[in-house]
């Protein structure tokens, strides 16, 4: 499985926009990128997916660079809701997603 | 509202105590589903693959006879966990997601089990 790489935390303020990196150097041309979050005690969330092209939906944005080997997951205007482990995975259509340890985000009020 | 619901949320048995937990796709047909378990401050680490019709496809380190899982329909599979003991305490989740190509995994609200 292709691996990424993520900072372990990252720390914002509420109601800034919120930049979460991951880097997938070895990503193949049919990995798709996958962001899931996980707050305390839940199951993982999705929160957006993408080929190429950047992606937005009502939760966040999806920045995927050029040469696709690295991405920015973008919160807009963080809430303190949105303090969780987000994960950065790879994925080829429905299959298991294998789990990194993801970035700890901590929104300070 | 959530797509997947998992059974029961906590359950607390002693050692020895076989234990069941249910993962259902609620508005949609899941041919597969995955079961992962989570130990406090770790990531998630897949357990193994349910198959509809099929046996289970475990990863490498998890005992078959230790996790049953059952894929019987199209929206339950189940996993028991067998002769339970302090070290199977952990956060079990499950997910799935449909058909169609690169749809996302939906996940289940996970089942803390605690095996004292």
């Amino acid at each position: 499985d292709a691996k990424t790489t993520q900072p372990n935390s990252m720390e914002s303020n509420e109601e800034e926009p919120v930049h979460l990196p991951c880097n997938h150097s070895t990503i193949s041309g049919t990995d798709y990128i996958h962001w899931y979050r996980q707050l305390p005690s839940q199951g993982p969330e999705y929160v957006i997916h993408g080929l190429t092209s950047n992606v937005n939906n009502r939760m966040a944005s999806l920045a995927i660079a050029e040469d696709r080997k690295s991405s920015t997951l973008i919160l807009h205007r963080a809430t303190l809701r949105d303090a969780a482990v987000y994960y950065c995975i790879l994925s080829q259509g429905a299959q298991k997603l294998v789990f990194g340890q993801g970035t700890r985000l901590t929104i300070n009020p | 509202g959530a797509v997947v619901s998992q059974h029961p949320s906590r359950v607390i048995c002693k050692s020895g105590t076989s234990v069941k937990i249910e993962c259902r796709s609620l508005d949609f047909q899941a041919t597969t589903m995955f079961w992962y378990r989570q130990f406090p401050k770790k990531s998630l680490m897949l357990m193994a693959t349910s198959n509809e019709g099929s046996k289970a496809t475990y990863e490498q380190g998890v005992e078959k006879d230790k996790f049953l899982i059952n894929h019987a329909s199209l929206t339950l599979s189940t996993l028991t966990v067998t002769s339970a003991h302090p070290e199977d305490s952990s956060f079990y989740i499950c997910s799935a997601s449909r058909v169609r190509l690169n749809q996302p995994q939906h996940f289940g609200d996970g089942t803390r089990l605690s095996i004292l």
